[in-house]
């Protein structure tokens, strides 16, 4: 069964650094699309960033330059790592990825976000 | 950037009876390939977010299927043909067509 469990998250001040982890099991990361969502204090759903291999990661506005997605093949594990930290990151951030693509025909695939982790909570504050 | 619009945000519902809600996009959200890139989570209290639909009208795999999706362009619809109790919690459209991914504001389905 495809699985991801999120850590990492914490209390943080501002300006400061942290690296949220999403570990994968039941399939290997290599090769797979991922997405992080995060979910702030009365806000709605946000996406953050995308990884969709070496080369094709995508992000926020809100977070460009700050925020840095990557995989470790050999620990079959997402990351985020995030600096510079603001108030404004506050939030639950979740992993999303797609358990088996929809075919779409033609060698052509859909990644849907069917598969998310519980969520970490990213706290920012002095 | 692609703004969702979904209308209401707060929908009381009288468990059996059935609920709708919209998305609006600023732009279609119609792919090359012919597909429409919508998809509907639902996010229930405590929980992480579940995919519903996608590609506009495809129920996600274990969903019930009281849950529909259709639309075309730019106007999208979520139905739930009766309303059961554990439907409560936040629905949200989201578009994967361009980057930056945006979702809805999210509608709050309560039970009257």
């Amino acid at each position: 069964e495809v699985h991801l469990v999120e850590t990492g998250g914490g209390l943080i001040q501002p300006g400061g650094s942290l690296r949220l982890s999403c570990a994968a099991s039941g399939f290997s990361v290599s090769g797979a699309y991922f997405n992080w969502v995060r979910l702030a204090p009365g806000k709605g759903l946000e996406w953050v960033s995308s990884f969709y291999g070496v080369g094709h990661t995508y992000y926020a506005d809100s977070v460009k330059g700050r925020f840095t997605i990557s995989i470790d093949n050999s620990k079959n594990t997402l990351y985020l790592q995030m600096n510079s930290l603001r108030v404004e990151d506050t939030a639950v951030y979740y992993c999303a990825t797609t358990g088996v693509p929809a075919d779409l025909g033609g060698f052509s695939y859909y990644h849907y976000m069917d598969v998310w982790g519980k969520g970490t909570t990213v706290t920012v504050s002095s | 950037d692609i703004v969702l619009t979904q209308t209401p945000l707060s929908l009381p519902v009288t468990p059996g009876e059935p609920a709708s809600i919209s998305c609006r996009s600023s732009q279609s959200l119609i792919h090359s390939n012919g597909h429409y890139y919508l998809d509907w989570f639902l996010q229930k209290p405590g929980q992480s977010p579940q995919l519903l639909i996608y590609l506009g009208s495809k129920r996600a795999s274990g969903v019930p299927d009281r849950f529909s999706g259709s639309g075309a362009g730019t106007d999208f619809t979520l139905q739930i043909s009766r309303v059961e109790a554990e439907d409560v919690g936040i629905y949200y459209c989201m578009q994967p067509l361009q980057t930056p991914i945006t979702f809805g504001q999210g509608t709050r389905l309560e039970i009257k």
